[in-house]
Formats: C-alpha cells, sequence, structure tokens
C-alpha cells in the first residue's frame, strides 16, 4: 500500500523567511512518481513538479526547490524568499506504475505568510 | 475556456433534491477523475474513467452516480445525499496510459447539503 505523510499541519512564516515543507512517502513499489500540489484559497489544485523514483536529481524553479531523497524516503519543499502569494495548501502526492492512474495525497501543509 | 472547468462553483442542496455536477476539460485528455476533499481529510479519490470507461469506484455510496460520455464531459450525478456529503468536490483530467502523468484540476464546486 502507499502512503504519503506530511507532519507539519499548518506553518506560519514572515514574509522574506525561507520555509521547508516536509513529505515523507512509503512505497514497496521500485518505480513510483511524487508530486507537489498548490491549492490557493480559490479551491484549484495547481500542479508544481513532478519527480520519478529513477531521478534524485535536485530541482530548483525560481523560489522554489526540491529535495529527493530515497534513502529517506522524503520529497522535500522549499520555498526561498516567502512571499504572501505563497500562502495556501500545499499536497504532497505519491502514485505508483503499477497504480494505473491513483494518486495518493497527503494530507496537505497549511502555509500562512504574513507580511 | 483553457484548463478544466467545473460547474456550478457552489450548490446548496436538499436531502431530497437531485442534482448534477459537470466538469469539461479542454486539454486533450483521455482521463477524468472525481475526487472529494472534506474538512481536515486527505483528498478522497472516488472515480476514474479512461477512455470514457470507469476504471475505478472507490467504494462511492451509490447515491453518487458518475456519468462519462466522452473523453472531454464528466458528470457527477447526486440524489438523496446526506448533510455529510457537504465537501469540494474536484474534477482532474490527465493524459492515461503513461504511468506518473500529472493531473490537472479544476477549480471545484463547493457542495453544501442541508
Amino acid at each position: 500500500a502507499q502512503k504519503v505523510t506530511q507532519a507539519q499541519t499548518e506553518i506560519s512564516v514572515v514574509e522574506k523567511e525561507d520555509v521547508t515543507l516536509d513529505c515523507v512517502y512509503e512505497t514497496r513499489d521500485t518505480t513510483y512518481y511524487l508530486f507537489w500540489y498548490k491549492q490557493p484559497p480559490s479551491g484549484e489544485l495547481v500542479f508544481l513538479i513532478r519527480r520519478n523514483s529513477f531521478d534524485e536529481q535536485n530541482e530548483i524553479s525560481g523560489r522554489y526547490s526540491w529535495n529527493f531523497q530515497k534513502s529517506t524516503s522524503s520529497f522535500n519543499f522549499t520555498i526561498t524568499a516567502s512571499q504572501v502569494v505563497d500562502s495556501a495548501v500545499y499536497f504532497c502526492a505519491l502514485t505508483t506504475q503499477g497504480g494505473s492512474e491513483k494518486l495518493v495525497f497527503g494530507k496537505g501543509t497549511k502555509l500562512t505568510v504574513n507580511p | 475556456e483553457t484548463g478544466v472547468t467545473q460547474t456550478p462553483r457552489h450548490l446548496v442542496m436538499g436531502m431530497t433534491n437531485k442534482k448534477s455536477l459537470k466538469c469539461e476539460q479542454h486539454l486533450g485528455h483521455n482521463a477524468m477523475y472525481w475526487y472529494k476533499q472534506s474538512a481536515k481529510k486527505p483528498l478522497e479519490l472516488m472515480f476514474v474513467y479512461n477512455f470514457k470507461e470507469q476504471t475505478e469506484n472507490n467504494s462511492v455510496p451509490s447515491r453518487f452516480s458518475p456519468e462519462c460520455p466522452n473523453s472531454s464531459h464528466l458528470f457527477l450525478h447526486l440524489h438523496t445525499l446526506q448533510p455529510e456529503d457537504s465537501a469540494l468536490y474536484l474534477c482532474a483530467s490527465s493524459q492515461a496510459g503513461l504511468a506518473g502523468n500529472e493531473q490537472y484540476f479544476g477549480p471545484g464546486t463547493r457542495l453544501t447539503v442541508t
């Protein structure tokens, strides 16, 4: 069975601070895919990134960066110099090659960035 | 219209009403999904359609009835709902056939059952 754990329920930071959102996953499959989605107050989940299990290279996109470590089954997400517009709920998700199209989501981390 | 659209955005219905939620994707995808998002619960997958065929029913009560007339449209027919069915219902689409393709979500329908 697959499982995604986001231990941080809520995080509050002041603008310009760096913040890291944790994601730990469980799967017995050797081929799997990890995702991060952002859900602003409007409700729509916005796709941020996909990572497959064979690519452990970390990725940076502007102020966003992702740290994938298979040794600890973690796929953490860091926002550098946070902004008020980053306030949202962030979800980590997992799917496996044999799991058709099923995405397993974590419970989400609510990030509030205060001015 | 672009991406994934959902109508209505908000819906209030009584327990004896019948209503339908509509989803349309403009991305050329061939798989569509319904999710339920309740307060303080993980996103729950309800149904999956690949090429108009239902491939997943995640033990959803029969008072929820999906319909997928073509790869671009997905409906969720609702009847005799319970107050605990109040939630945000999200539709998503993806390109099926390759595992790991990202899903694109609509803005959701906020449903309140009174």
